[in-house]
């Protein structure tokens, strides 16, 4: 498709479980992050890749968030042993590589923990 | 650091009132502006952008013109439509160091009939 895809849309799951979420960008976008956008906190940064570059870490909560991106393309957003605070939206964004090209995001996959 | 303050809301408005939602920012660089929407049940959709002072940014009838020497993006629009009732959030993001997007708390519209 010409967006930006998250799956899945709904998670739920137990506290204690791992969870993947998936991110595939729009094709030909160098950049891609995550955000996360829950009552609390309202829409906080948690990763960004550019290329083949280091990821910036910096927003990550805690050492159970990570995230991998292969091949320059689809991105993975794991959290181990997951914890109530952890429900959310998580959302995911693409785009061109330099900073003031806008960032267009999917969806989001909504977390509940149990 | 970076931060972006948006008025509190929610915003309600008669349809074909005039609306304003006020932004201001604080940055370390020279920042990107830009208002996102979030109609209800769908994602993040950006409304506008500008990149440089007195840039004036719009789309669907809204403006937002970047202010450098009052540190502000505010939204306006002449006449707002039921189908505006949204929530929009302001961001930016710096022309270099962190790319991230530093968001307002977002600001709830509702558009009566």
């Amino acid at each position: 498709g010409a967006g930006v895809s998250q799956s899945p849309s709904n998670k739920v799951t137990e506290k204690g479980k791992d969870v993947e979420l998936r991110c595939d960008p729009i094709s030909g976008h160098t950049a891609l992050y995550w955000y996360r956008q829950s009552l609390g906190q309202g829409l906080e940064f948690l990763i960004y890749f550019q290329g083949n570059s280091a990821p910036d870490k910096s927003g990550l909560p805690s050492d159970r968030f990570s995230a991998e991106r292969t091949g320059g393309s689809v991105s993975t957003l794991t959290i181990q042993r997951t914890q109530q605070e952890d429900s959310a939206v998580y959302l995911c964004a693409s785009s061109f590589s330099l900073s003031n090209q806008p960032q267009h995001f999917g969806d989001g996959t909504r977390l509940s923990i149990l | 650091g970076n931060s972006v303050t948006q008025m509190e809301g929610p915003v309600t408005l008669s349809e074909e009132a005039f609306l304003t939602i006020n932004c201001t920012y604080t940055a370390t660089g020279y920042p990107s502006l830009f208002w996102y929407v979030q109609y209800p049940g769908e994602g993040l959709q950006l409304l506008l952008k500008a990149t440089k002072a007195d840039d004036k940014g719009s789309n669907k009838g809204f403006e937002a013109t970047y202010r450098k020497e009052t540190t502000s993006f505010h939204l306006e629009k002449g006449s707002v439509q039921v189908s505006d009732s949204a929530v929009y959030f302001c961001a930016l993001n710096l022309l270099a160091g962190r790319r991230a997007l530093t968001f307002g708390s977002g600001t709830r519209l509702q558009v009566q009939p």
